[in-house]
């Protein structure tokens, strides 16, 4: 069975500091593994994906993710945080079973506080 | 390309009504996936819909159905609302097919604003 664990329900860092949002999943196959971010009353807009390849990924809005298989871990990184970040994250592994069906699994989400 | 439409934004219920939430996928695209958002349990599956056929269910009671059309679009349906039940309700769709594209963009998930159920 595959799951997704998010280290860290709320996170709080200052602007213009770097973001770490930790990501730690179970897979018993190659996972697919992806980041969202929910702003207040909408839905979840990719911010980027693993798939095959480069382990290093890199998103929209300065954002990157780096999978390693080795730690089973797939943390989201931000150089420098900016007020308009303050959203909430969501990690999320998939695979594709055969015949093209799909399960997602979503982790916790973690809700990032950007202070002045 | 247009996003994934979720109908109505904004619904209130009273207990025991029920109500049909709908969403429009993302043109091609043949798989629809309907969540459960609250801040209590998080965003939690309730159903996916690929081709007009159920293929995958997550644990909610038979009070929560859907299905989905010829053209892909979807609808979810509660009967005998519960308080329980007011939460953000996502829909998702990808192209979830055997023979769409490669593997890699199956599973990608494009999200809709989602409908906010109020149940009182």
């Amino acid at each position: 069975a595959q799951s997704v664990t998010q280290l860290g329900s709320h996170v709080s860092v200052s602007e213009g500091a770097l973001v770490l949002l930790r990501c730690n999943y179970s897979s018993s196959v190659p996972p697919y593994l992806f980041w969202y971010v929910q702003y207040p009353n909408q839905g979840l807009q990719l911010l980027l994906k693993y798939t095959t390849g480069a382990t290093l990924v890199k998103g929209i809005n300065g954002f990157e993710a780096e999978f390693k298989k080795s730690e089973t871990s797939f943390h989201l990184t931000k150089p420098s945080a900016h007020m308009s970040d303050a959203a909430e994250y969501f990690c999320a592994v998939s695979f594709a079973f055969s015949g093209g069906y799909q399960k997602v699994t979503f982790g916790t989400g973690t809700k990032l506080q950007v202070i002045p | 390309k247009a996003g994934v439409t979720q109908t109505p934004r904004y619904l209130i219920k009273t207990r025991g009504q029920q109500v049909t939430l709908s969403c429009s996928p993302i043109s091609g695209h043949r798989s629809v996936s309907w969540y459960q958002q609250t801040p209590g349990q998080g965003l939690q599956f309730l159903f996916e819909y690929f081709s007009e056929t159920q293929r995958n269910k997550g644990n909610f009671p038979g009070r929560f159905s859907g299905r989905q059309f010829s053209n892909s679009r979807s609808e979810m349906n509660v009967s005998t609302l519960e308080l329980g039940d007011s939460a953000l309700y996502l829909c998702a769709s990808s192209l979830g097919g055997p023979r769409d594209l490669a593997v890699k963009y199956r599973n990608e998930q494009f999200f809709g604003p989602g409908t906010r159920l109020t149940v009182l």
